[in-house]
């Protein structure tokens, strides 16, 4: 079983600040990594896919990046409604999920 | 666009079976993708159960395998989970998703309790 390990477990930042989410894989899956954003109540949603391809309708603040084993998310200038937990995920060998990143506000 | 929606029972009892259906609309369950069902405990993570194709293949968490049956039933469009000897512990909110590879389509999520 692949195991996605990610990081910080929980990131304060400002409105407006940069967020940089790490996703670090126990064995290389390739591209195969997305990313979720989920908020309170909601249903995840996709974000990132093929590592850096962003999703319909997610905006350009919205970037990934890596391949192997290492991953970044990166909001280029947070908004408030990027206040949310986000999730890694890969495909290489079913499906497995990162335990979260819990991005607060600062 | 492709919906989904989950039903089933909310309540189920400990050493029982829980039984989920999620309904596809906008679309047809056969096409080239998997369905994958996913959960989520109170406060914790996402956890992947397994996924089945309209083919009738299937994968499931290995962690999960022994207890959990996908299935499919394309004249109705809809794709089903059943999870048996079910414990505290399964309970969860159960989505339904679309899977290329990412899952790109969610269901809204049902919440299924474990008690007596």
């Amino acid at each position: 079983e692949i195991v996605l390990t990610q990081s910080p477990a929980t990131l304060s930042l400002s409105p407006g600040e940069r967020a940089t989410l790490s996703c670090r894989a126990s064995q290389s899956v390739s591209s195969y990594l997305a990313w979720y954003q989920q908020k309170p109540g909601q249903a995840p949603r996709l974000l990132i896919y093929d590592a850096s391809n962003r999703a319909t309708g997610i905006p350009a603040r919205f970037s990934g990046s890596g391949s192997g084993t290492d991953f970044t998310l990166t909001i280029s200038s947070l908004e408030p409604e990027d206040f949310a937990v986000y999730y890694c995920q890969q495909r290489s060998n079913l499906d497995t999920f990162g335990q979260g990143t819990k991005l607060e506000i600062k | 666009q492709v919906q989904l929606q989950e039903s089933g029972p909310g309540l189920v009892k400990p050493s029982g079976t829980l039984s989920l259906t999620c309904a596809v609309s906008g679309g047809s369950i056969s096409s080239s993708n998997w369905w994958s069902w996913v959960r989520q405990p109170p406060g914790k993570g996402l956890e992947w159960i397994g996924e089945i194709y309209h083919s009738g293949s299937t994968n499931y968490n290995p962690s999960l395998k022994s207890r959990v049956t996908i299935s499919v039933d394309k004249s109705k469009n809809q794709f089903s989970l059943k999870l048996s000897s079910v414990t505290a512990a399964d309970t969860a909110v159960y989505y339904c998703a679309r899977d290329l590879y990412y899952m790109d389509v969610w269901g809204k999520g049902t919440t299924v309790t474990v008690s007596s």
